[in-house]
């Protein structure tokens, strides 16, 4: 069974500052691997999905990177905004299924 | 362009009543789709999956189900709900030959 872990939990940060987001997982034959944002009460957007075959994505100011081997990917986000404020959740592609980390939940203060 | 609705947004419903989340997508064809649940300050849980019409997978053992009656539409039910049924329920979708998976605005329900 796919299990995922995103560290740290929460993050609170200085408005300008670059943040740095990580998730793991366990079993590296994954197909792909998808960033998502959450807004307080509101469903998932879709920020960045890295392929399996590839290391990494980037969408404006976001990059994210994947090492299958390792089993680990890192969300950047640079230049923090108070708009950035939310919770970041991954999610690994096995076949079908996703399988989702409990999310950072991210503050940017301004 | 795709898209993806999903109603009710919200509702409260008294233990032992029925439940029926309705999704559809549209602008796609034969797309997978998907029911998640996240209760209060945890991770998203898979509840059931679906790669075609009538054809439905479950994830979790509890007293929901889901059906796909037609080619874009998903809906999740129960006969009877219980107090641990509230939470946050999203449905997804992703699209035939397509990677990414998009994610409905969720519904929330409370069990009182």
């Amino acid at each position: 069974k796919q299990e995922v872990t995103q560290i740290p939990a929460a993050l609170s940060v200085p408005e300008g500052e670059n943040l740095v987001l990580n998730c793991s997982f366990t079993d590296s034959a994954i197909y792909n691997l998808q960033w998502f944002r959450q807004d307080p009460g509101k469903g998932l957007t879709s920020l960045l999905l890295i392929q399996s075959s590839q290391r990494e994505q980037t969408s404006g100011r976001l990059n994210a990177s994947l090492d299958k081997s390792s089993g680990r990917s890192t969300l950047y986000i640079a230049a923090s905004q108070p708009g950035d404020s939310a919770t970041y959740l991954c999610a690994v592609i096995n076949d079908y299924k996703l399988s989702f980390g409990a999310g950072t939940t991210v503050t940017v203060r301004a | 362009s795709q898209t993806i609705h999903q109603w009710p947004a919200t509702l409260v419903q008294p233990v032992g009543s029925p439940l029926s989340l309705e999704c559809t997508v549209e602008g796609t064809s034969n797309p997978n789709l998907y029911w998640y649940r996240q209760a209060a300050g945890r991770g998203l849980q898979l509840l059931f999956y679906s790669v075609g019409i009538g054809q439905i997978s479950s994830e979790v053992p509890q007293n929901l189900s889901a059906s796909r009656p037609q080619d874009r539409q998903f809906i999740l039910s129960s006969k009877k709900l219980l107090l641990s049924d509230s939470g946050f329920y999203l449905c997804a979708w992703r699209g035939l030959g397509g990677n990414t998976i998009y994610f409905g605005e969720g519904s929330w329900l409370t069990v009182v």
